[in-house]
Protein backbone atom coordinates (compact mmCIF):
# COMPACT_ATOMS: atom_id res chain seq x y z
CA UNK A 1 0.00 0.00 0.00
CA UNK A 2 0.55 3.95 -0.45
CA UNK A 3 2.64 5.18 2.48
CA UNK A 4 1.78 8.43 4.64
CA UNK A 5 4.37 10.15 6.82
CA UNK A 6 3.26 12.29 9.57
CA UNK A 7 5.99 14.25 11.69
CA UNK A 8 6.05 14.64 15.00
CA UNK A 9 4.63 11.82 16.33
CA UNK A 10 4.70 12.89 19.36
CA UNK A 11 4.79 17.05 20.78
CA UNK A 12 4.93 18.78 23.86
CA UNK A 13 4.11 22.85 23.91
CA UNK A 14 3.67 25.56 26.11
CA UNK A 15 0.12 27.00 26.00
CA UNK A 16 0.37 30.24 23.54
CA UNK A 17 3.11 28.33 21.16
CA UNK A 18 2.61 27.36 17.63
CA UNK A 19 3.28 23.68 16.68
CA UNK A 20 3.66 22.80 13.23
CA UNK A 21 2.71 19.32 11.88
CA UNK A 22 3.65 17.97 8.42
CA UNK A 23 2.17 15.16 6.26
CA UNK A 24 3.95 13.85 3.42
CA UNK A 25 2.85 11.12 0.70
CA UNK A 26 5.78 9.40 0.25
CA UNK A 27 5.13 7.01 -2.67
CA UNK A 28 2.20 8.89 -4.32
CA UNK A 29 1.40 12.28 -5.23
CA UNK A 30 -2.00 13.51 -3.45
CA UNK A 31 -4.34 16.40 -5.07
CA UNK A 32 -5.94 16.63 -1.66
CA UNK A 33 -4.98 15.73 2.14
CA UNK A 34 -7.42 15.47 4.72
CA UNK A 35 -6.43 16.17 8.75
CA UNK A 36 -8.61 14.43 11.50
CA UNK A 37 -8.60 15.26 15.05
CA UNK A 38 -9.49 12.43 17.63
CA UNK A 39 -10.59 12.52 21.00
CA UNK A 40 -9.47 9.03 23.10
CA UNK A 41 -12.20 6.06 22.37
CA UNK A 42 -13.77 8.70 19.76
CA UNK A 43 -13.96 8.64 15.84
CA UNK A 44 -12.49 10.55 13.42
CA UNK A 45 -13.24 14.00 13.31
CA UNK A 46 -12.46 15.98 9.59
CA UNK A 47 -11.52 18.75 10.59
CA UNK A 48 -10.40 20.03 6.96
CA UNK A 49 -9.64 19.28 3.41
CA UNK A 50 -6.13 20.34 2.28
CA UNK A 51 -5.89 20.82 -1.74
CA UNK A 52 -2.82 21.48 -3.26
CA UNK A 53 -1.93 25.19 -4.65
CA UNK A 54 -5.43 26.72 -3.24
CA UNK A 55 -6.87 27.04 -0.07
CA UNK A 56 -8.36 24.67 2.71
CA UNK A 57 -11.77 24.01 2.96
CA UNK A 58 -12.96 23.73 6.43
CA UNK A 59 -15.46 21.89 8.50
CA UNK A 60 -17.79 23.67 10.10
CA UNK A 61 -17.15 24.36 13.56
CA UNK A 62 -13.07 24.76 13.02
CA UNK A 63 -11.60 27.85 13.03
CA UNK A 64 -9.27 28.18 10.34
CA UNK A 65 -6.88 30.93 11.86
CA UNK A 66 -6.23 28.67 14.51
CA UNK A 67 -5.39 25.73 12.33
CA UNK A 68 -3.62 26.79 9.17
CA UNK A 69 -3.67 24.51 6.28
CA UNK A 70 -0.92 24.35 3.90
CA UNK A 71 -0.49 21.92 0.65
CA UNK A 72 2.56 23.32 -1.07
CA UNK A 73 3.14 20.57 -3.18
CA UNK A 74 2.06 17.08 -4.54
CA UNK A 75 3.62 15.18 -1.70
CA UNK A 76 3.30 17.76 1.22
CA UNK A 77 0.63 18.96 3.55
CA UNK A 78 1.44 21.14 7.03
CA UNK A 79 -1.27 21.85 10.04
CA UNK A 80 -0.28 24.55 11.77
CA UNK A 81 -1.70 24.96 15.15
CA UNK A 82 -1.53 28.51 16.17
CA UNK A 83 -1.44 29.92 20.08
CA UNK A 84 -1.92 26.42 21.38
CA UNK A 85 -4.17 26.07 24.37
CA UNK A 86 -4.67 23.16 26.99
CA UNK A 87 -8.03 22.08 25.06
CA UNK A 88 -5.97 21.78 21.60
CA UNK A 89 -4.70 18.92 22.73
CA UNK A 90 -5.81 15.91 20.81
CA UNK A 91 -4.21 13.18 18.02
CA UNK A 92 -4.25 14.85 14.77
CA UNK A 93 -3.75 12.48 11.86
CA UNK A 94 -3.35 13.20 8.18
CA UNK A 95 -4.81 11.45 4.85
CA UNK A 96 -4.46 10.72 1.68
CA UNK A 97 -6.05 9.60 -1.35
CA UNK A 98 -3.34 8.97 -4.33
CA UNK A 99 -3.90 11.18 -7.38
CA UNK A 100 -3.41 7.96 -9.65
CA UNK A 101 -7.15 6.46 -10.47
CA UNK A 102 -9.75 7.57 -9.13
CA UNK A 103 -8.84 8.12 -5.72
CA UNK A 104 -10.97 5.91 -4.17
CA UNK A 105 -8.39 4.32 -1.17
CA UNK A 106 -7.24 6.06 1.21
CA UNK A 107 -3.97 5.80 3.33
CA UNK A 108 -3.01 7.35 6.98
CA UNK A 109 -0.46 8.53 8.57
CA UNK A 110 0.66 7.50 12.05
CA UNK A 111 -0.66 10.23 13.51
CA UNK A 112 0.39 12.93 16.22
CA UNK A 113 -0.14 13.24 19.38
CA UNK A 114 -0.28 16.54 20.65
CA UNK A 115 -0.31 17.78 24.43
CA UNK A 116 -0.46 21.63 25.43
CA UNK A 117 0.71 22.23 29.04
CA UNK B 1 -30.23 8.91 10.79
CA UNK B 2 -26.29 9.17 10.38
CA UNK B 3 -24.96 8.75 7.33
CA UNK B 4 -22.74 5.66 8.33
CA UNK B 5 -23.91 3.60 11.41
CA UNK B 6 -21.71 1.28 13.39
CA UNK B 7 -21.89 -0.45 16.37
CA UNK B 8 -19.36 0.97 19.16
CA UNK B 9 -18.82 -2.28 20.97
CA UNK B 10 -16.39 -3.10 22.81
CA UNK B 11 -16.92 -6.60 21.61
CA UNK B 12 -14.66 -9.26 23.69
CA UNK B 13 -14.40 -13.13 21.58
CA UNK B 14 -12.45 -15.69 22.42
CA UNK B 15 -9.00 -16.40 20.60
CA UNK B 16 -9.60 -18.45 17.55
CA UNK B 17 -13.73 -17.01 17.02
CA UNK B 18 -14.73 -15.84 14.32
CA UNK B 19 -15.94 -11.96 14.84
CA UNK B 20 -18.59 -10.22 12.32
CA UNK B 21 -18.58 -6.48 11.78
CA UNK B 22 -20.86 -4.40 10.64
CA UNK B 23 -21.76 -1.11 9.16
CA UNK B 24 -25.18 0.30 7.51
CA UNK B 25 -25.31 3.33 5.30
CA UNK B 26 -28.03 5.30 4.03
CA UNK B 27 -26.63 7.14 1.27
CA UNK B 28 -26.87 4.76 -2.24
CA UNK B 29 -24.28 7.00 -3.93
CA UNK B 30 -21.44 5.10 -2.35
CA UNK B 31 -19.69 2.73 -4.29
CA UNK B 32 -15.65 2.20 -2.70
CA UNK B 33 -16.43 0.68 0.66
CA UNK B 34 -13.75 -0.12 3.07
CA UNK B 35 -12.21 -1.15 6.23
CA UNK B 36 -9.61 -0.04 8.58
CA UNK B 37 -8.04 -1.02 11.46
CA UNK B 38 -6.40 1.23 13.99
CA UNK B 39 -4.06 0.06 17.02
CA UNK B 40 -4.55 2.83 20.19
CA UNK B 41 -3.04 5.89 19.49
CA UNK B 42 -1.54 4.79 15.46
CA UNK B 43 -3.11 5.56 12.09
CA UNK B 44 -5.68 3.52 10.45
CA UNK B 45 -4.48 0.66 8.50
CA UNK B 46 -6.36 0.21 5.25
CA UNK B 47 -7.51 -3.55 5.86
CA UNK B 48 -9.85 -4.32 2.81
CA UNK B 49 -11.25 -2.32 -0.19
CA UNK B 50 -14.17 -3.43 -2.01
CA UNK B 51 -15.92 -1.51 -5.06
CA UNK B 52 -19.80 -1.79 -5.64
CA UNK B 53 -20.78 -4.78 -4.16
CA UNK B 54 -19.53 -8.64 -3.35
CA UNK B 55 -16.77 -10.66 -1.46
CA UNK B 56 -13.83 -10.29 -0.99
CA UNK B 57 -10.93 -12.59 1.12
CA UNK B 58 -7.65 -11.79 2.30
CA UNK B 59 -6.29 -14.28 4.43
CA UNK B 60 -8.67 -14.18 7.70
CA UNK B 61 -10.32 -11.61 6.29
CA UNK B 62 -13.26 -11.59 4.58
CA UNK B 63 -15.25 -8.54 3.42
CA UNK B 64 -18.70 -8.00 2.19
CA UNK B 65 -20.89 -5.76 0.56
CA UNK B 66 -24.59 -5.44 -0.07
CA UNK B 67 -25.51 -2.59 -1.72
CA UNK B 68 -29.23 -3.50 -2.25
CA UNK B 69 -29.51 -3.63 1.76
CA UNK B 70 -26.77 -0.73 2.46
CA UNK B 71 -24.93 -3.16 4.26
CA UNK B 72 -21.07 -4.02 4.74
CA UNK B 73 -19.64 -7.01 7.05
CA UNK B 74 -16.06 -7.61 7.68
CA UNK B 75 -15.36 -11.24 9.06
CA UNK B 76 -12.16 -12.28 10.61
CA UNK B 77 -11.54 -16.12 11.29
CA UNK B 78 -9.31 -17.48 13.53
CA UNK B 79 -9.01 -14.44 15.43
CA UNK B 80 -5.86 -13.48 16.88
CA UNK B 81 -4.97 -11.08 20.36
CA UNK B 82 -3.41 -9.27 17.65
CA UNK B 83 -6.58 -8.44 16.06
CA UNK B 84 -7.45 -6.12 19.46
CA UNK B 85 -8.22 -3.33 17.84
CA UNK B 86 -10.84 -0.65 16.84
CA UNK B 87 -12.17 -1.15 13.38
CA UNK B 88 -13.55 1.55 11.41
CA UNK B 89 -16.12 1.16 8.01
CA UNK B 90 -15.06 3.85 5.65
CA UNK B 91 -17.19 4.61 2.19
CA UNK B 92 -16.83 7.22 -0.65
CA UNK B 93 -19.11 7.99 -3.62
CA UNK B 94 -17.52 8.15 -6.89
CA UNK B 95 -15.31 11.54 -7.45
CA UNK B 96 -11.39 12.55 -6.59
CA UNK B 97 -11.37 14.56 -3.87
CA UNK B 98 -14.76 13.88 -2.23
CA UNK B 99 -15.21 13.18 1.10
CA UNK B 100 -15.01 9.62 3.04
CA UNK B 101 -17.26 8.57 5.12
CA UNK B 102 -16.19 7.06 8.28
CA UNK B 103 -18.64 4.70 11.01
CA UNK B 104 -17.48 5.82 14.46
CA UNK B 105 -15.20 2.52 15.18
CA UNK B 106 -16.03 -0.47 16.46
CA UNK B 107 -13.61 -1.67 19.76
CA UNK B 108 -12.49 -5.56 19.39
CA UNK B 109 -11.07 -7.36 21.98
CA UNK B 110 -9.57 -11.15 21.35
CA UNK B 111 -8.98 -12.64 24.24
CA UNK B 112 -5.97 -15.26 24.83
Amino acid sequence: GAVVSQHPSWVICKSGTSVKIECRSLDFQATTMFWYRQFPKQSLMLMATSNEGSKATYEQGVEKDKFLINHASLTLSTLTVTSAHPEDSSFYICSAPPRQGRGEKLFFGSGTQLSVL
Amino acid sequence: QKEVEQDPGPLSVPEGAIVSLNCTYSNSAFQYFMWYRQYSRKGPELLMYTYSSGNKEDGRFTAQVDKSSKYISLFIRDSQPSDSATYLCAMKAGNYGQNFVFGPGTRLSVLP
